[in-house]
């Protein structure tokens, strides 16, 4: 069974500190593709990163960036010299191949991570 | 291009009545997935649409309950509802996971707000 765990329920920090969100997950496939998305008050997700489970690299997108170590199942995200326009809840999210094809392509989302960046 | 639209934006409906939401995907996109953000049960995938096709669904009873129409775009209706069915339907679209490769990035909507009083 897939799970995803997001410790860290809320993190309030002072604008330009840096703030890094933890996500473990926990899947029996060896294909899998891990997602980060940030769901501001609007309310609708924002897609920000996709990755799949053969390709370790961390990424960096001005900001934003991301850790992904498949040793210890862990894909964090890190946003440096954060903004007040970051406050936001952040998901992160597990899709696998699943054993049946037609499984394989739901999200399997954390708890969500709040962001508080006061100014 | 335009991204994925919901409606209504928000619904209220009394206990007992049926509610019908509404999302129309991503120009190309065939795939559409539906989900619930309860408060306090976090995002939970509803219900999976390939090619006019239910594909997957999740842990929830079949009052819930949808289709996707040639178009792609797609419904989804839960019966005789609940308080607890109160929530943010967020309606997600992708290409096809069903041939082409799995793992494709879901884009949402702004969801629908059902209030069930």
């Amino acid at each position: 069974a897939q799970k995803v765990t997001q410790a860290q329920t809320e993190i309030s920090v002072v604008e330009k500190e840096d703030v890094t969100l933890d996500c473990v997950y926990e899947t029996r496939d060896t294909t899998y593709y891990l997602f980060w998305y940030k769901q501001p008050p609007s309310g609708e997700l924002v897609f920000l990163i996709r990755r799949n489970s053969f390709d370790e690299q961390n990424e960096i997108s001005g900001r934003y960036s991301w850790n992904f170590q498949k040793s210890t199942s862990s894909f964090n995200f890190t946003i440096t010299a954060s903004q007040v326009v970051d406050s936001a809840v952040y998901f992160c999210a597990l899709s696998d191949e699943g054993r049946i094809k037609a499984a394989g392509n739901k999200l399997t989302f954390g708890g969500g991570t709040r962001v508080l960046v006061k100014p | 291009e335009a991204g994925v639209t919901q409606s209504p934006t928000h619904l209220i409906k009394t206990r007992g009545q049926q509610a019908t939401l509404r999302c129309s995907p991503i120009s190309g996109h065939t795939s559409v997935y539906w989900y619930q953000q309860a408060l306090g049960l976090g995002l939970q995938f509803l219900l999976w649409y390939d090619e006019g096709e239910e594909r997957n669904r999740g842990n929830f009873p079949p009052r819930f309950s949808g289709r996707q129409f040639p178009n792609y775009s797609s419904e989804l209706n839960v019966n005789a509802l609940e308080l607890e069915d109160s929530a943010l339907y967020l309606c997600a679209s992708s290409s096809s996971g069903q041939r082409l490769r799995r793992g494709n990035e879901q884009y949402f909507g702004p969801g629908t707000r059902l209030t069930v009083t």
